[in-house]
């Protein structure tokens, strides 16, 4: 089976501080992904990554960075935390499609991380 | 105007009662997924499929394509059916790198 950890599932921080959400995935998928999820407004994403090092912005990267140094991690770092920002965090991991990306991709979800910023 | 819309957006069964969920989506896609999120976060893949029917148990989902619309149904349903059911859609011709855009979800409760 598929598994996606995330580091935490509750989290409090205070405006200001820099926080760090890590996501490990153990099926040597190639795409990563990282999704706040809000009442009424569904999951949005935040950020990607199809490979190492490689990264690129989704539908509402402000305020929010990552890191993949390595295939099976994947992390969400907000720089300056705010309360905006208090949400639930999901990370999800999917293979690249045979006939190049992704022309079939189920995604496997992580349990995800509900941060709250005071 | 949300490119995939579900509805309804809450919905309350007796146990037992047959479910369907709707989801309309206004792109082209390469795949629709059906995904449930059971209370405490966890998100779990039910359905992938991109025409057609899929049956899983008492859960099945259908597809058309002309019309650009999926239903799930939940058949003999049980109060551990009661989650949020999202629907999400793979745009275009699958040359992306697998992104998703999701639906609000439909929240159901189904009442012993």
């Amino acid at each position: 089976d598929v598994k996606v950890t995330q580091s935490s599932r509750y989290l409090v921080k205070r405006t200001g501080e820099k926080v760090f959400l890590e996501c490990v995935q153990d099926m040597d998928h190639e795409n990563m992904f990282w999704y706040r999820q809000d009442p009424g407004l569904g999951l949005r994403l935040i950020y990607f990554s199809y490979d190492v090092k490689m990264k690129e912005k989704g539908d509402i990267p402000e305020g929010y960075s990552v890191s993949r140094e390595k295939k099976e991690r994947f992390s969400l770092i907000l720089e300056s935390a705010s309360t905006n920002q208090t949400s639930m965090y999901l990370c999800a991991s999917s293979p690249s499609g045979l006939a190049g990306p992704s022309f079939y991709n189920e995604q496997f979800f992580g349990p995800g991380t509900r941060l709250t910023v005071l | 105007k949300n490119e995939v819309e579900q509805s309804p957006q809450n919905l309350t069964a007796q146990e037992g009662e047959f479910i369907t969920i709707n989801c309309s989506y206004s792109v082209g896609i390469s795949a629709l997924h059906w995904l449930q999120q059971h209370p405490g976060g966890g998100i779990v893949s039910l359905f992938m499929l991109s025409s057609g029917k899929k049956k899983h148990g008492r859960l099945i989902a259908t597809i058309n394509i002309q019309e650009k619309h999926s239903s799930l149904h939940i058949t003999a349903s049980h109060p551990r059916d009661s989650a949020v059911y999202i629907c999400a859609v793979n745009k275009g011709d699958g040359g992306s790198q697998g992104n998703l855009i999701f639906g609000k979800g439909t929240k159901l409760s189904v009442k012993p």
